[in-house]
């Protein structure tokens, strides 16, 4: 078991580009979700998949935002035209399909954005 | 009213004493319960999760959970200076759903 690997850690963005982060979920855990974290609060949910079905979508996720999980492996989460307003940290997420109640996620290290 | 409300703190706790976290949620659907553990940098590490009513133990730590009441509390036992972190509360189930709410953490500063 690994863990949840993000990359990268770190980055710096110019205002108007895109931007692409990655995240490897622990190995046969079937759901992945993303979240955003700004300082002083919680983190907020993104988008989250079953496999590779994207099951569910926050509003906070603007048309800007797409993210895909092909074959339900890794996931990637792209932000065009970025914002100043996108700086954050952007978390991944993963959890097995519980055979107990509690659905326990596990959080990988972040990529942290910053736009200029 | 926010889904999930901690209080934000600073709970400043002196080392070997018992901190005392609550959170309040506003979901009466809502189906389990975690605590996470966030050092300044990092990312949300999680140290409790909890389904029933009651308390669940493990180590240093006990959750507590009252649904009638709609909260959830975390004991911090014998308190160390390595405890200092921000603690998040997070729920899932009913409306939610799969996916945590959060509340927006409790900041514990464990003094030597």
């Amino acid at each position: 078991d690994t863990g949840v690997s993000q990359n990268p850690r770190h980055k710096i963005t110019k205002r108007g580009q895109n931007v692409t982060f990655r995240c490897d979920p622990i190995s046969e855990h079937n759901r992945l979700y993303w979240y955003r974290q700004t300082l002083g609060q919680g983190p907020e949910f993104l988008t989250y998949f079953q496999n590779e079905a994207q099951l569910e979508k926050s509003r906070l996720l603007s048309d800007r935002f797409s993210a895909e999980r092909p074959k339900g492996s890794f996931s990637t989460l792209e932000i065009q035209r970025t914002e100043q307003g996108d700086s954050a940290m952007y978390l991944c997420a993963s959890s097995a399909i519980p055979e107990r109640p509690e659905d326990e996620q596990y959080f990988g290290p972040g990529t942290r954005l910053t736009v200029t | 009213q926010k889904e999930v409300e901690q209080n934000s703190g600073p709970l400043s706790v002196p080392e070997g004493a018992i901190a005392s976290l609550n959170c309040t949620y506003s979901d009466r659907g809502s189906q389990s319960f975690f605590w996470y553990r966030q050092y300044s940098g990092k990312s949300p590490e999680l140290i409790m999760s909890i389904y029933s009513n009651g308390d669940k133990e493990d180590g240093r730590f006990t959750a507590q959970l009252n649904k009638a009441s709609q909260y959830v509390s975390l004991l911090i036992r014998d308190s160390q200076p390595s405890d200092s972190a921000t603690y998040l509360c997070a729920v899932n189930g009913g409306a939610a759903g799969n996916k945590l709410t959060f509340g927006g953490g409790t900041r514990v500063l464990v003094k030597p």
